[in-house]
């Protein structure tokens, strides 16, 4: 099962900063946040992932709290062509840990 | 630098039969991951392998298979088709290792019906 909880969906217009909300109460110490979305019809996309520390890359920045029980994910101007199912996951880092989904969130740019 | 391809894009099979897809992973990645999405719902995994050995497997029955080759591309095989088989197959290549930083990267996806 997911350790993650996020909302089923949420709505932005477009321009605007998109911040999608993450709990992950259970998450153990050398577990790292990831953030993956789906774009309708396509394989699942990297965004970012962190540990504690604040992150920011091209795409998107990651805002994880002190006690790492929660984190925000922000497209800081959102487009048309960010609406897709945006993926909270808990995992240890590395490219030989499984991937666990849960349902995401429906993140929806209206003009 | 290519990305993962996946062939065909669409499949129609009937219950009972076998069916395999194929991947072509990212150049430079010697890990494969194969992950079953049901529609409305988050990609479950399948298995993964690791230079050519199953790496670990998630809860599916052993008439899922898969291989992985020496060029790192993959199949994934299914026998005796059932009906809640329909689904996006994705498969997802990445670099394994203690230090890897190199997260997975998936391909678009093989859309099985199966009838």
């Amino acid at each position: 099962d997911a350790k993650t909880t996020q909302p089923p969906s949420m709505d932005c217009a477009e321009g605007r900063a998109a911040n999608l909300p993450c709990n992950h109460s259970t998450i153990s110490g050398n577990e790292y946040v990831y953030w993956y979305r789906q774009i309708h019809s396509q394989g699942p996309q990297y965004i970012i992932h962190g540990l504690k520390n604040n992150e920011t890359n091209e795409m998107a920045s990651l805002i994880i709290t002190e006690d790492r029980k929660s984190s925000t994910l922000i497209l800081p101007h959102a487009t048309l062509r960010d609406t897709a199912v945006y993926y909270c996951i808990v995992k240890a880092q590395g490219g030989s840990e499984k991937l666990v989904f849960g349902k995401g969130t429906k993140l929806t740019v209206n003009p | 630098e290519t990305g993962v391809t996946q062939s065909p894009t669409h499949l129609i099979k009937t219950r009972g039969q076998q069916v395999t897809l194929r991947c072509s992973s990212q150049s430079g990645h010697n890990t494969v991951s194969w992950y079953q999405q049901a529609l409305g719902q988050g990609p479950q995994f399948i298995f993964q392998y690791y230079r050519e050995e199953e790496n670990g497997r998630g809860n599916f029955p052993p008439r899922f298979s898969g291989l992985q080759f020496p060029n790192y591309s993959s199949e994934l095989n299914v026998n005796a088709l059932e009906l809640d088989d329909s689904a996006l197959y994705l498969c997802a290549s990445s670099t394994a290792g203690w230090f890897s930083y190199n997260e997975q990267f998936f391909g678009p996806g093989t859309r099985l019906t199966v009838l």
